[in-house]
């Protein structure tokens, strides 16, 4: 049974980064694609990125916030990780980590975090 | 404001069918058959429940189907229960390696 825990900070200060991580038990982060997707009151359900392996790691980033956002994998701990620079309380939300592709559906999720952004 | 549209709310008795509608366009819901639909109970992470449009997760019970016309996809639950009352999401692929959801349907079993 694939199982997904989130860690991080529940508070971050405006301007910094927020940094969550997700711990894969059950599957190999090589063998899928792992998602960041985030919810909150004024913008709903909001997918931020993924990262997969094909013969080399890709990631894909929505539009909104490419400019921010780094997702990146770590083998060696079975795990993946979200970098959100410059937050702002825009950013403050319940972010979930979860298992699937794009167009398949998200099968598996982590419990979720909620981050606020606040001084 | 969503990419796709769902309405607020829905209700049904137990026992009865409610259909959910999500709508988008033709670069999204129309463009693809890859419409997911995801049920969330308050403070538990969503649930998936239908998959590429009408494909049921391993577990997830036949009352819950999914359609798809034009630019409209739709779940329906048959048999409602009191246990299905919660949020209903969708989603869809929208080309370009982007995803996107739905504002949600909140179902209430009357």
């Amino acid at each position: 049974q694939v199982q997904l825990q989130q860690s991080g900070p529940g508070l971050v200060k405006p301007s910094q980064t927020l940094s969550l991580t997700c711990v894969i038990s059950g599957d190999s982060v090589s063998s899928a694609a792992w998602n960041w997707i985030r919810q909150s009151p004024s913008r709903g359900l909001e997918w931020l990125g993924r990262t997969y392996y094909r013969s080399k790691w890709y990631n894909d980033y929505a539009v909104s916030v490419k400019s921010r956002i780094t997702i990146n994998p770590d083998t060696s701990k079975n795990q993946f990780s979200l970098q959100l620079n410059s937050v702002t309380p825009e950013d403050t939300a319940v972010y979930y980590c979860a298992r699937g592709w794009l167009g398949a559906g998200f099968n598996y999720w982590g419990q979720g975090t909620l981050v606020t952004v606040s001084s | 404001q969503s990419a796709l549209t769902q309405p607020p709310s829905a209700s049904g008795s137990p026992g009865q069918s409610v259909t959910m509608s999500c709508t988008g366009t033709s670069s999204d819901v129309g463009g693809y058959n890859s419409v997911s639909w995801y049920q969330q109970h308050p403070g538990k992470a969503p649930k998936l429940m239908i998959y590429e449009v009408s494909k049921r997760p391993s577990g997830v019970p036949d009352r819950f189907s999914g359609s798809k016309s034009d630019n409209t996809a739709s779940l329906t639950v048959s048999g409602l229960q009191a246990e299905d009352e919660a949020d209903y999401y969708c989603s869809s692929y929208a080309g370009s390696n982007n995803l996107v959801f739905g504002g949600g349907t909140k179902l209430t079993v009357l």
